[in-house]
């Protein structure tokens, strides 16, 4: 089974307007960190935002916040008031904590490309 | 502060070719990474290092070896290079030895094509 799963292939919002880019996992772990990184057109990995299982509150960064529903497995990335610039892919990703054995381990979705029209 | 660097930014080898990709940061980080990214996979681990002076396979070790040469460098050595090879490499470190909370930060990639 995937651990991470990213349903949109590509997603199209007009610049200034928010947009949602939908992350599912699964786990068995209690302890577990959730994370959102941005892939420009230029290649390299820029992070973005981090949730943990443990926090109570939905992880905030400037535009970006984490919609975190945990009894369903989502962390939602939001992004409000879209730019050109964050027309890039967009990578969901988990830590397990997994008694220690899953140590340094990021498991990635496949990604969700993103494009924001003028 | 460049964070974390790669080299070479693209490289082309012929099959059975070797080849080592270096990567090193200057952020004090503890732990190192080696990732492979192929396209509609997403990245998968090659290789980590959790600490100065250890390494351990990821996901995807096969044909693939590394050196943890000292807390800022870390090396990925292909021995004999072959087309299933060709991808897009990344290092990353990250702070702490480990834990959920643990931020990685990412090089800017090594574009290899093995033909």
């Amino acid at each position: 089974a995937q651990k991470i799963t990213q349903t949109q292939p590509g997603m199209f919002v007009q610049e200034k307007e928010a947009v949602t880019l939908d992350c599912t996992y699964d786990t068995s772990d209690q302890s577990y960190g959730l994370f959102w990184y941005k892939q420009p057109s230029s290649g390299e990995m820029i992070f973005l935002i981090y949730q943990g299982s443990y926090d109570e509150q939905n992880a905030t960064e400037g535009r970006y916040s984490l919609n975190f529903q945990k009894a369903r497995k989502s962390a939602n990335l939001v992004i409000s008031a879209s730019q050109l610039g964050d027309s890039a892919m967009y990578f969901c990703a988990m830590r397990e904590d997994a008694g220690g054995t899953s140590y340094g381990k990021l498991t990635f979705g496949q990604g969700t490309i993103l494009t924001v029209h003028p | 502060n460049a964070g974390v660097t790669q080299t070479p930014k693209f490289q082309v080898l012929k099959t059975g070719q070797s080849m080592t990709l270096q990567c090193a940061q200057d952020m004090n980080h503890n732990s190192m990474y080696w990732y492979r990214q192929d396209p509609g996979m997403g990245l998968r681990l090659i290789y980590y290092s959790a600490s100065e002076g250890t390494t351990d396979k990821g996901e995807v070790p096969n044909g693939y070896n590394v050196s943890r040469l000292n807390k800022r460098e870390f090396s990925l050595r292909l021995e004999s290079a072959a087309p299933s090879q060709t991808s897009v490499y990344f290092c990353a470190s990250s702070p702490l030895a480990g834990g959920v909370t643990d931020t990685q930060y990412f090089g800017p990639g090594t574009r290899l094509t093995v033909l």
